[in-house]
């Protein structure tokens, strides 16, 4: 079975700040992705960022970046220079196995940007 | 191009009335997916469609709840008789292809309130 956890259900954050929101997740399948998604308090759901488990460079996006570490089955989110406009609900998502169109969510983390 | 167009924004319901929730992919995607999110949860998988065709239904009740994507038009998902507990948000997502670990874009999603 697939599990995504997300230990930090608030985080804060300094404007300008850096901030790393953290993501372990367990699967048995050797081929797996890795999502982030934001959902402001306007509630859409907005893709980040994506890591394949074959990748052998961490993925990037902009401000946004995963810290891919395969061994210790962890796949955080860094967000550099926070902006306020960043502070929502952040969730880590997988696919992986024979279900690979089904994404498995995590709690979520709420990111408050304080200025 | 458009993304994934969900309606409406926001449904309130009666209990025992019908929940109709309406999904147009995006252009040239013939693979949809519906997610609920209950209050303060992360996403779940409900059901995977391609045109005419229920790929995957493990996630959705099997009671009161369907799901389809005609030929032509969009994806509809269907709640009969509902009750408090399926006020959540709905999700919509779609993909050109199906189980290879492509990132799902979402619409903006339905929140349905039962009263």
């Amino acid at each position: 079975a697939q599990k995504i956890t997300q230990t930090q259900p608030g985080m804060f954050v300094q404007e300008k700040e850096a901030v790393t929101l953290d993501c372990t997740y367990d699967t048995s399948d050797p081929s797996y992705g890795l999502f982030w998604y934001k959902q402001p308090s306007s509630g859409e759901m907005i893709f980040l960022i994506y890591q394949g488990s074959y990748d052998q460079q961490n993925a990037t996006e902009g401000r946004y970046s995963l810290n891919f570490q395969k061994a210790r089955k962890s796949a955080n989110l860094v967000i550099s220079a926070s902006q306020l406009g960043d502070s929502a609900m952040y969730f880590c998502a997988m696919s992986s196995g024979a279900g690979s169109y089904q994404l498995t969510f995590g709690k979520g983390t709420k990111l408050s940007v304080i200025p | 191009n458009a993304g994934v167009m969900q309606n409406p924004r926001h449904l309130v319901r009666r209990r025992g009335q019908e929940a109709r929730l309406r999904c147009s992919p995006m252009k040239g995607h013939s693979h949809v997916y519906w997610y609920r999110q209950l209050p303060e949860e992360g996403l779940k998988f409900m059901v995977y469609l391609q045109k005419e065709n229920i790929i995957d239904e493990s996630g959705m009740p099997k009671e009161r709840f369907s799901a389809e994507f005609p030929k032509e038009g969009p994806s509809i998902l269907r709640i009969q008789q509902v009750v408090r507990g399926d006020s959540a948000a709905y999700f919509c997502a779609s993909s050109v292809l199906g189980g290879d670990h492509s990132p799902l874009h979402f619409g903006n999603g339905t929140r349905l309130t039962v009263t």
